[in-house]
C-alpha cells in the first residue's frame, strides 16, 4: 500500500531562520512525487513535481530534493508570506493515476 | 482564468438530507477528482473521473455518488446526508500525459451536517 508521511507535524520558525521538511514515502514504483501549499481556506497550490532520485527543484526561497526514500522541501531565509501548510504527495504506477497525500506541515514564520 | 470552480462554498444540512456539489473546469483535462479533507487526516480521495463518461470509487466512497456529466462538469452527490460527511470538500482536475502531471484544485466547499 503506497503511504505518505510528513514530519514535522508543525514548525515554527523566526523570519530568516532557513529549515526542511521532510516526506517520507512507500510506494510501489514512483511515477512522480507533488508538493504543495495550502492556505488557510484554500485548495491547494502546486508547488513542485520531481520524478527521480536525485533531481531537485527551485522556486524563490523554496529547493525540493528527491531521495528513494524521502523528499525534502528546504526552506532557505523564510518570510512570514511562506507561512502556510505544504502537502506532500506521490503517485505509484499501480495507483491507476490517483495521488496520495501525506497529512501535512503546518509552517509559521514570524516576523 | 476561471480554474476549477466548486459550488456552493458553504453549506449546512441536516442528517437525511440531500444534495450535490458542483464542480467545472475549464482546463480541457480529461481527469477530474472530488477529495475530502479532514483535520488530522489528509487529502482522501472519495471518487475520480478519467474521462467523459467514466467513474472510478477512491479511498472512501461510501455515501457518495458522481456524475461526470460532460469533459468540464463532475458532480458529487450525498444521498442521505451523514454527520461524519462533514467536511471540506474538494474537486481537481489533472492534464494527462506521459509524465503524471499536477492537480489543480477548486476552493473548496465547506459541508456542515447536523
Amino acid at each position: 500500500e503506497d503511504q505518505v508521511t510528513q514530519s514535522p507535524e508543525a514548525l515554527r520558525l523566526q523570519e530568516g531562520e532557513s529549515s526542511s521538511l521532510n516526506c517520507s514515502y512507500t510506494v510501489s514504483g514512483l511515477r512522480g512525487l507533488f508538493w504543495y501549499r495550502q492556505d488557510p481556506g484554500k485548495g491547494p497550490e502546486f508547488l513542485f513535481t520531481l520524478y527521480s532520485a536525485g533531481e531537485e527543484k527551485e522556486k524563490e526561497r523554496l529547493k525540493a530534493t528527491l531521495t528513494k526514500k524521502e523528499s525534502f522541501l528546504h526552506i532557505t531565509a523564510p518570510k512570514p508570506e511562506d507561512s502556510a501548510t505544504y502537502l506532500c504527495a506521490v503517485q505509484g504506477k499501480e495507483s491507476q493515476g490517483n495521488l496520495i497525500f501525506g497529512k501535512g506541515t503546518k509552517l509559521s514564520v514570524k516576523p | 482564468n476561471a480554474g476549477v470552480t466548486q459550488t456552493p462554498k458553504f453549506q449546512v444540512l441536516k442528517t437525511g438530507q440531500s444534495m450535490t456539489l458542483q464542480c467545472a473546469q475549464d482546463m480541457n483535462h480529461n481527469s477530474m477528482y472530488w477529495y475530502r479533507q479532514d483535520p488530522g487526516m489528509g487529502l482522501r480521495l472519495i471518487y475520480y473521473s478519467a474521462s467523459e463518461g467514466t467513474t472510478d470509487k477512491g479511498e472512501v466512497p461510501n455515501g457518495y455518488n458522481v456524475s461526470r456529466l460532460n469533459k468540464r462538469e463532475f458532480s458529487l452527490r450525498l444521498e442521505s446526508a451523514a454527520p461524519s460527511q462533514t467536511s471540506v470538500y474538494f474537486c481537481a482536475s489533472r492534464r494527462d500525459g506521459v509524465f503524471p502531471g499536477e492537480l489543480f484544485f477548486g476552493e473548496g466547499s465547506r459541508l456542515t451536517v447536523l
